[in-house]
């Protein structure tokens, strides 16, 4: 019953390290997405992937990449951290675009 | 430019009457509605959904109502109960692909049942 599983669930970075956060869906979906939630913003869309060994830019993807390793596996990388990356960070999933979205429990993200 | 918007960051409502959560959106091409229930340190889940091509969808205690000549869109939980406690949030989908849709979010109700 795990769903969409986020890890870590939190991590403290310095200015300028490089972190990968990490999702999993065990739902067999085609397509998963990222997105971040600031303090009294609703979620924004980073990047996603429609299908595996297909990446897309969202509404937010500076300073972010990311890796559909497989159908099940959906990264996000930070290269160089910034404090304005300071966020919550949800992965999600769905199999069609008219379906409802699934997300993990989020990692919280701090950069110092 | 918010596309969606939650206009009430709170409400109270006693237990066993009606809440009301309303979102309004200004993009035409958004073709399908969700409402996501949220609780602290744990992700959205998603509690109802509406085609653009309907008024009205129901799922037991919940029902959501879209008026799109308004661009609005509303959430009605009938009764209130204190496990209904957490921030709704409304979100409207457009397509990308075949598979994959953009959901654009409000910012959040936060609504608290109260004995």
């Amino acid at each position: 019953n795990a769903g969409v599983t986020q890890t870590p669930k939190f991590q403290v970075l310095k200015t300028g390290q490089s972190m990968t956060l990490q999702c999993a869906q065990d739902m067999n979906h085609n397509s998963m997405y990222w997105y971040r939630q600031d303090p009294g913003m609703g979620l924004r869309l980073i990047y996603y992937s429609a299908s595996e060994g297909t990446t897309d830019k969202g509404e937010v993807p500076n300073g972010y990449n990311v890796s559909r390793l497989n159908k099940r596996e959906f990264s996000l990388r930070l290269e160089s951290a910034a404090p304005s990356q300071t966020s919550v960070y949800f992965c999600a999933s769905s199999d069609w675009e008219d379906q409802p979205q699934h997300f993990g429990d989020g990692t919280r993200l701090s950069i110092l | 430019d918010q596309q969606v918007k939650q206009n009430s960051p709170s409400l109270s409502v006693q237990e066993g009457r009606i809440s009301i959560l309303n979102c309004d959106y200004t993009n035409s091409m958004f073709d399908y509605f969700l409402w996501y229930k949220k609780y602290p340190a744990e992700g959205p889940t998603f509690l109802i959904s509406i085609s653009s091509i309907k008024d009205k969808n129901e799922d037991g205690r919940f029902t959501v109502f879209l008026n799109k000549s308004a661009k609005h869109l509303s959430l009605h939980i009938v009764p209130s109960q204190p496990g209904d406690s957490a921030v709704y949030f409304c979100a409207a989908s457009a397509s990308l692909t075949g598979t994959a849709s953009k959901l654009t979010f409000g910012t959040g109700t936060r609504l608290q049942v109260t004995l």
